[in-house]
Order: structure tokens, then C-alpha cells, then sequence
């Protein structure tokens, strides 16, 4: 069945550094979506990416998807403490979101 | 605010307790979600209804049983829980087949 993986799990940075989170499928996605969960609250829509190789950003956060639609990725520039959080990329099947791990990130001040 | 709204935000419940979860949406949208999100967890979706319909019901034991009144409203009826089923249970909305409002959530606790 497909799947889709997230890396990594877990990311510690220094405020002012980069991060980067990846999404990879085992099929073809239709469309994936990101969403970021802070700590103690609910997943929020960032964004969705459906074209492929296409690029999105949202002011400091950049988010492409692959020429194959097999992977996604955000790249968030110069971190900040509100970045914190839990960043997921459940991709549609059947009209359901399927949610993995997702990346925790955690931001040192 | 997404408005999506949850009621209680916290539930402390013994096994034998029956109580339900409420989530209403205010925009609108033509389907509903309930998810489970255990510590350390993916997401768990347990319910879909859409257009009032339920269209998922992801092998989710009988001691939780979902009603959709109307487009707006969502209920979790639960009854004889276990304390495993402590978790923060979210609703969404969302006009499919676009993305989806998180409700705050409901803290339950099962003694």
C-alpha cells in the first residue's frame, strides 16, 4: 500500500538556523498538504502543493513538491522560537488524510 | 480561531461513565472528521461523515459511536472507555476535497 515518510522525527536547531523536513512516497501522490501542530494545540493548514515541481512560500517557509510527486519538502529559513512545533504532510487517500509522525521541531533561543 | 468549535476541552471519565464530545463548524463545509492523537502518535482517523453521511469508520471499537445531527454539528457518544482511550480527540471540517479546520480538541482522561 502507499506510504509516505517524513524525516526526520525529531529536530533540535539553534534560533537563526535553517531546517529543512522531507516527505517521501512509495506512489505518485495527487496533492499533499502541509499542516504545523504547536505544542498543547491543533493542527493548522499551511498549505497545499499539487502541480509538479512546484514551489510555494510563505515568507520564511518554502515548500516544493517533487517533478515525480513522490516527495515534498518545507524549508523554513532562519528559524525562530515560534516555529516550534510538529510539522506534518498527510497525503490524500480516497478523499481521507493520512497523517504520519511528522517532524517535531524544537528551537533553542 | 478556525471555526471549528469543541466542547469540553477536558474530560476526566471513569469506565463505566457515559458522556459526549460536541464539535460544531461554523463555515460551512460538507464534511466531518473525528480523529484520535495518542502521545507519541499519528493522527488516527476514526470517523468521515460527509454530507451528513457516515462514509468511514476506520475499525474504531463500538464503545465509541459518532452522530451527525446536520452539517454543523458532530458527536463522539462514549461509553464503557478503557483507560488506554485517554487521548486528545480533534474534530475537523473541511469542504472536500480541500484542506481541513482543526477543532481545539477535547483532553480525555479515563480513570
Amino acid at each position: 500500500g502507499q506510504q509516505v515518510m517524513q524525516i526526520p522525527q525529531y529536530q533540535h536547531v539553534q534560533e537563526g538556523e535553517d531546517f529543512t523536513t522531507y516527505c517521501n512516497s512509495s506512489t505518485t501522490l495527487s496533492n499533499i498538504q502541509w499542516y504545523k501542530q504547536r505544542p498543547g494545540g491543533h493542527p493548522v493548514f499551511l498549505i497545499q502543493l499539487v502541480k509538479s515541481g512546484e514551489v510555494k512560500k510563505q515568507k520564511r517557509l518554502t515548500f516544493q513538491f517533487g517533478e515525480a510527486k513522490k516527495n515534498s519538502s518545507l524549508h523554513i529559513t532562519a528559524t525562530q522560537t515560534t516555529d516550534v512545533g510538529t510539522y506534518f504532510c498527510p497525503y490524500n487517500q480516497g478523499g481521507k488524510l493520512i497523517f504520519g509522525q511528522g517532524t517535531e521541531l524544537s528551537v533553542k533561543p | 480561531e478556525t471555526g471549528v468549535t469543541q466542547t469540553p476541552r477536558h474530560l476526566v471519565m471513569g469506565m463505566t461513565n457515559k458522556k459526549s464530545l460536541k464539535c460544531e463548524q461554523h463555515l460551512g463545509h460538507n464534511a466531518m472528521y473525528w480523529y484520535k492523537q495518542s502521545a507519541k502518535k499519528p493522527l488516527e482517523l476514526m470517523f468521515v461523515y460527509s454530507l451528513e453521511e457516515r462514509v468511514e469508520n476506520n475499525s474504531v471499537p463500538s464503545r465509541f459511536s459518532p452522530e451527525c445531527p446536520n452539517s454543523s454539528h458532530l458527536f463522539l457518544h462514549l461509553h464503557t472507555l478503557q483507560p488506554e482511550d485517554s487521548a486528545l480527540y480533534l474534530c475537523a471540517s473541511s469542504q472536500e476535497p480541500n484542506e481541513q479546520f482543526f477543532g481545539p480538541g477535547t483532553r480525555l482522561t479515563v480513570l
